[in-house]
């Protein structure tokens, strides 16, 4: 089945400083990926979607110069929480979808999330 | 504008038996579908059911049945003879358009297995 690997699962870094967290489709294309965004014992909240090849579309509160996304190939995105505060620390989880699947509900796979802490 | 709903922030139930989730939605489409994960605290979302609002058919997989009232706009999720395993949180969740891309989630109900 489609399988989305996403890196690292974990990650801790200092207030101000960036961090990078890549989803990767493994074994299909996806001109479409998703970033999710849950903190803790709450929901998954849409962030944005990214576009292969063009810029991604941020849902309404999500600041776009904060959190940039990077979808240059059809296998891989990236999200890049630039000058981190605490406040970003989240669960962030991407989802992609293998077009070549039935488009009603298949083929939708979640990476395994990255939980970033800033301290 | 679509919105689901989980009024159970806490479920238990007593290892091999069976618990109902429930789940109501809301939305203007007039197709749509209509999801349930699994998330165990290592934080994967693990895919279990589907139901499309076009089915007759409530859907299964395998202890998963999800009874489907469309008029009452209610999808809850019956895990049979639950397992130690299946302790996690449970998410109901829809895709607006029967094609649409992204997910609306519920908040979730925290399912406990007791032994």
């Amino acid at each position: 089945g489609a399988v989305v690997s996403q890196h690292p699962s974990r990650v801790i870094c200092k207030s101000g400083t960036s961090v990078k967290i890549e989803c990767r489709s493994l074994d299909f294309q996806a001109t479409t990926m998703f970033w999710y965004r849950q903190f803790p014992k709450q929901s998954l909240m849409l962030m944005a979607t990214s576009n292969e090849g063009s810029k991604a579309t941020y849902e309404q509160g999500v600041e776009k110069d904060k959190f940039l996304i990077n979808h240059a190939s059809l296998t891989l995105s990236t999200l890049t929480v630039t000058s981190a505060h605490p406040e970003d620390s989240s669960f962030y989880i991407c989802s992609a979808r293998d077009q070549t699947l039935d488009p009603t509900w298949e083929g939708y796979t979640f990476g395994s999330g990255t939980r970033l802490t800033v301290v | 504008a679509q919105k689901i709903t989980q009024t159970q922030p806490g479920m238990f139930v007593q290892e091999k038996e069976a618990v109902t989730l429930d789940c109501t939605y809301d939305t203007s489409d007039p197709s749509y579908g209509l999801f349930w994960y699994k998330q165990p605290s290592s934080g994967e979302m693990i895919f279990l059911i589907y139901q499309g609002s076009y089915d007759q058919q409530n859907a299964t997989e395998g202890r998963y049945s999800l009874n489907f009232q469309k008029a009452r706009k209610s999808a809850n999720l019956v895990i049979s003879a639950s397992q130690l395993g299946d302790s996690a949180m449970y998410f109901c969740a829809m895709r607006g358009g029967l094609y649409g891309q992204n997910f609306v989630f519920g908040p979730g109900t925290r399912l406990s297995v007791l032994p």
